[in-house]
């Protein structure tokens, strides 16, 4: 089906292992973005992407690393997990008709519970 | 920093009962958007306004928008249980990227 996609939907991991999470979009969407949700902060930017092989550091990147090679892929790693690390993680994508903030459409969540 | 903020963080009604929540922002923006959150799940987004426009519609959704105050309200009329949900707002920076800030929400639950 066309969409956003992200796998897994659900992970548990101890402290210090790498964890990647998957994030596929159909659209052809040019902007690509990962936010973690925790409460009481909201919904906060990790990471964005403007394109393949373009990729820049958004709110709370420290912790995280990302790669773009293809447009339709955005994964997110955690190159050794910390349990403030544990959270929800959705992952999103827009177009960029104009040089503004458009409508992002958002995949269905990671929840990671780092032990 | 947050750029957004909802109020109220909760709110509780019947069906049938209008529901009016707020967000104020901190700096200039270009646009502002909502979204809605069901429980587990992903953002949903309802309605763009741009920061020209100063009221928007889409079916039971109303949006005012107020840059002199820096704020915008989202009315849902006639609520139904379906509409309980998280609600979002969330504003470009107005640096010309694609970036969104998100509000911490406002938690909507409709009785039946």
């Amino acid at each position: 089906d066309a969409g956003i996609t992200q796998s897994p939907r659900y992970k548990i991991t101890e402290t210090g292992r790498q964890v990647t999470l998957m994030c596929h979009q159909t659209w052809s969407h040019s902007y690509m973005f990962w936010y973690r949700q925790d409460l009481g902060h909201g919904l906060r930017l990790i990471y964005y992407s403007a394109a393949a092989d373009i990729t820049d550091k958004g709110e709370v990147p420290d912790g995280y690393v990302v790669s773009r090679s293809k447009t339709e892929n955005f994964p997110l790693t955690l190159e050794s997990a910390t349990r403030s690390q544990t959270s929800v993680y959705f992952c999103a994508s827009s177009e960029s008709r104009t040089p503004f903030a458009e409508t992002q459409y958002f995949g269905p969540g990671t929840r990671l519970l780092v032990l | 920093s947050q750029q957004g903020e909802e109020d109220p963080q909760a709110l509780s009604i019947q069906e049938g009962e209008n529901a009016t929540m707020n967000c104020s922002y901190k700096t200039s923006i270009n646009n502002l958007q909502w979204y809605r959150q069901n429980s587990g799940r992903g953002l949903v987004h309802l309605i763009l306004i741009r920061s020209n426009e100063r009221e928007k519609h889409s079916g039971r959704l109303r949006v005012t928008l107020d840059t002199s105050k820096k704020s915008s309200s989202l009315l849902i009329t006639a609520s139904r249980a379906a509409d309980t949900a998280s609600y979002f707002c969330a504003t470009d920076l107005n640096t010309g990227f694609q970036k969104l800030v998100f509000g911490t929400g406002t938690r909507l639950l409709v009785s039946p």
